[in-house]
């Protein structure tokens, strides 16, 4: 079945310092969605952005990710880490239906000063 | 903007006791979801509906019931509550189609089984 991994499961950085969150999948899809969720504390998970395009950039407040299909990645980066982006972020996967999303274990990042 | 509401927000239930876990949400999603979160394994998927009427097993639906009465209303029922059911569950509703692909997820329900 279809499966996401997400190795981190802590990641401190200090802040200012660029982040990279992994995350790789598995699907018999040729077509996935893959998703990028952020938790804040006492919060609910909240889209944080998507793709569905190999090789496409796509961003949103200050993050990006690319779906590379060839290693069946979807890394999330940033530039430089803000205190305010500590929070746990998870990946998730969909067929391209998008019946539902399959989630990965999350990785919480914490960012010091 | 999209509005999931769930109910109770906390619960504490007695080992062999029956739970009910409301959700309603009224962004009209035709998809809906139930899922428990629990450190080192995330989020995980217990129930899902395409609609009113339907419901589908998830990848745990073991201990676990679903209802989904109209499109606005899923519930969770745990018909005999055991204390590895402690957990936060989320409920979601979605959009699953192409480009407008996306879960909203409620505030969540923290349930202790003692």
């Amino acid at each position: 079945g279809d499966s996401v991994t997400q190795t981190e499961g802590l990641v401190t950085l200090t802040e200012g310092l660029p982040v990279m969150l992994n995350c790789t999948y598995q699907t018999i899809y040729s077509n996935p969605f893959l998703f990028w969720y952020v938790q804040h504390l006492n919060e609910s998970p909240r889209l944080l952005l998507k793709s569905f395009t190999d090789n496409k950039r796509t961003e949103h407040q200050g993050f990006h990710a690319t779906l590379h299909k060839s290693s069946s990645s979807f890394h999330l980066q940033k530039s430089s880490a803000q205190l305010s982006d500590s929070a746990l972020y998870y990946c998730a996967l969909s067929e391209n239906s998008g019946t539902y999303q399959r989630f990965g274990t999350g990785t919480k990042l914490q960012v010091v000063p | 903007e999209a509005a999931v509401t769930q109910s109770p927000r906390n619960k504490v239930a007695v080992t062999g006791g029956k739970v009910t876990l409301s959700c309603n949400q009224t962004n009209n999603h035709n998809n809906m979801y139930w899922y428990r979160q629990d450190t080192g394994h995330g989020l995980r998927l217990i129930h899902y509906s395409y609609g009113a009427g339907s419901t589908e097993k998830g990848d745990i639906p073991d201990g676990y019931k679903a209802s989904r009465p109209s499109q606005e209303n899923f519930s969770l029922i745990l018909e005999l509550a055991t204390p590895s059911q402690t957990s936060v569950y989320f409920c979601a509703s979605g959009v699953g189609l192409g480009n407008y692909a996306e879960q909203f997820f409620g505030p969540g329900t923290r349930l202790t089984v003692l």
